[in-house]
């Protein structure tokens, strides 16, 4: 069975700092891009960060971009986003997701449960 | 790229036929995917590449369209239908969500 587990969500201050992971299983994870997508407390949608099936290109939403990195671990099957300078406005909860293939990508087709994360003091 | 669908809400009847839009700030090609999501659960993929229907999706759902302007059509709402839907561009990074489309029961 195809499954992404994320995990590393918590409660963290403004500012600091957390890093999510993404476990893969039941598919060739190497073999995918994949992605990062959150939803705000009822809010909609938010694609946030893409990667390449070899991790060589990152994209990142305007609104992360230079604090969120994404990376991947293709030997332990494990996606993950290293989140820094964290704002109130990042609380949300944070889907790891996969896309169809790593060239025409036409979809997200399979999608974890998602791990919670909210910035507060 | 923006995307924004229409109408932001909906009320309807069981059997009704429902179509939601989405409109592209650029031209998508057919690079366009739906979405169903429900209160609590991660999306669903119902449509990819603007009009095929993912492997288990009901054929009362569909899609349609190219460029700029998409369409997803309930042919007879179920009453697990009711759910809030977005559209997903891929075609260009940041990939963008439209800002979604509750359907409520009426």
């Amino acid at each position: 069975e195809v499954q992404l587990l994320e995990s590393g969500g918590t409660l963290v201050q403004p500012g600091g700092s957390l890093r999510l992971s993404c476990a893969a299983s039941g598919f060739t994870f190497s073999n995918y891009a994949m992605s990062w997508v959150r939803q705000a407390p009822g809010k909609g949608l938010e694609w946030v960060s893409g990667i390449w099936s070899s991790g060589g290109s990152a994209y990142y939403a305007d609104s992360v971009k230079g604090r969120f990195i994404i990376s991947r671990d293709n030997s332990k099957n494990t996606l993950y986003l290293q989140m820094n300078s964290l704002r109130a406005e990042d609380t949300a909860k944070y889907y790891c997701a996969k896309y169809n293939s790593n060239s025409y990508l036409y979809d997200l087709d399979v999608w974890g449960q998602g791990t919670t994360v909210t910035v507060s003091s | 790229i923006q995307l924004t669908q229409s109408p932001s809400s909906l009320s309807a009847s069981v059997g009704d036929r429902v179509t939601i839009t989405c409109r592209a700030s650029q031209g998508l090609g057919t690079f366009l995917a739906w979405y169903q999501q429900k209160p609590g659960k991660a999306p669903k993929l119902l449509i990819y590449a603007a009009s095929t229907l993912q492997t288990g999706v009901p054929s009362r759902f569909s899609g349609s369209g190219s460029g700029t302007d998409f369409t997803l059509t309930i042919s007879s709402l179920q009453p697990e239908d009711f759910a809030t839907y977005y559209c997903l561009q891929l075609n260009t990074y940041p990939h963008t969500f439209g800002q979604g489309t509750k359907l409520e029961i009426k």
